[in-house]
């Protein structure tokens, strides 16, 4: 296993578009965090995953944010009707345990809204 | 509620020198862990250390050396003899155990160091 893999690692939309993001963990982690990142900022919460359940959502996820995982393995973030202000990076890790471990972070997937 | 402070914005220093990134952190939980991430050029967040809330030795790995110290809520990051590969942005995390926020790692907004030849 190499590590978290993201897809695609760039992208480019139009507004009011919908974007689909994979995430591909280290296999054996059961924990799958999606975080967005803007320039000069640290990451910032989004949703994670115990296996396949989606355990909590921040405030920040509106309602054109969906995130799954099914079979706990992969999970896609979706984004529906993009926005100027959802550009950012996208940012996925993986860990096991329970927020007591390390996560590994993929290098995440860039979006810019036109 | 749990922040984590990084009051240095960017740091620039000439290889060599020594360098420390402060990080104080605010959560009510007892039990909790503390994180330094390192993000390189390529984006990539890299894990540096992790600690918890009950050990507060100091650590040494190489180059690196970190100093937590629960009394002032800090968790600062130190690193000797710089070197250009070290240019980089550090982040502090902090990641609570129960209530609320536990499993999700809170960041900081990090700080971009600069190492010059």
């Amino acid at each position: 296993d190499t590590g978290v893999s993201q897809n695609p690692r760039h992208k480019i939309t139009k507004r009011g578009q919908n974007v689909t993001f994979r995430c591909d963990p280290i296999s054996e982690h059961n924990r799958l965090y999606w975080y967005r990142q803007t320039l000069g900022q640290g990451p910032e919460f989004l949703t994670y995953f115990q296996n396949e359940a989606q355990l909590e959502k921040s405030r920040l996820l509106s309602d054109r944010f969906s995130a799954e995982r099914p079979k706990g393995s992969f999970s896609t973030l979706e984004i529906q009707r993009t926005e100027q202000g959802d550009s950012a990076m996208y940012l996925c890790a993986s860990s096991e345990g329970q927020g007591n471990t390390e996560a590994f972070f993929g290098q995440g997937t860039r979006l810019t809204v036109v | 509620a749990q922040k984590v402070t990084q009051a240095q914005t960017e740091i620039s220093v000439v290889e060599k020198e020594d360098v420390t990134l402060d990080c104080v952190y605010e959560t009510r939980d007892t039990t909790y862990y503390l994180f330094w991430y390192k993000q390189p050029p390529s984006g990539e967040l890299v894990f540096l250390i992790r600690r918890n809330s009950f050990d507060e030795q100091n650590e040494i790995s190489g180059r690196y050396s970190w100093n937590f110290q629960k009394s002032t809520s800090s968790f600062n990051f130190t690193i000797t003899a710089s070197q250009v590969v070290d240019s980089a942005v550090y982040f502090c995390a902090l990641s609570e155990l129960v209530g609320s926020n536990a499993g999700k790692s809170t960041f900081g907004d990090g700080t971009t160091l600069t190492v010059k030849p």
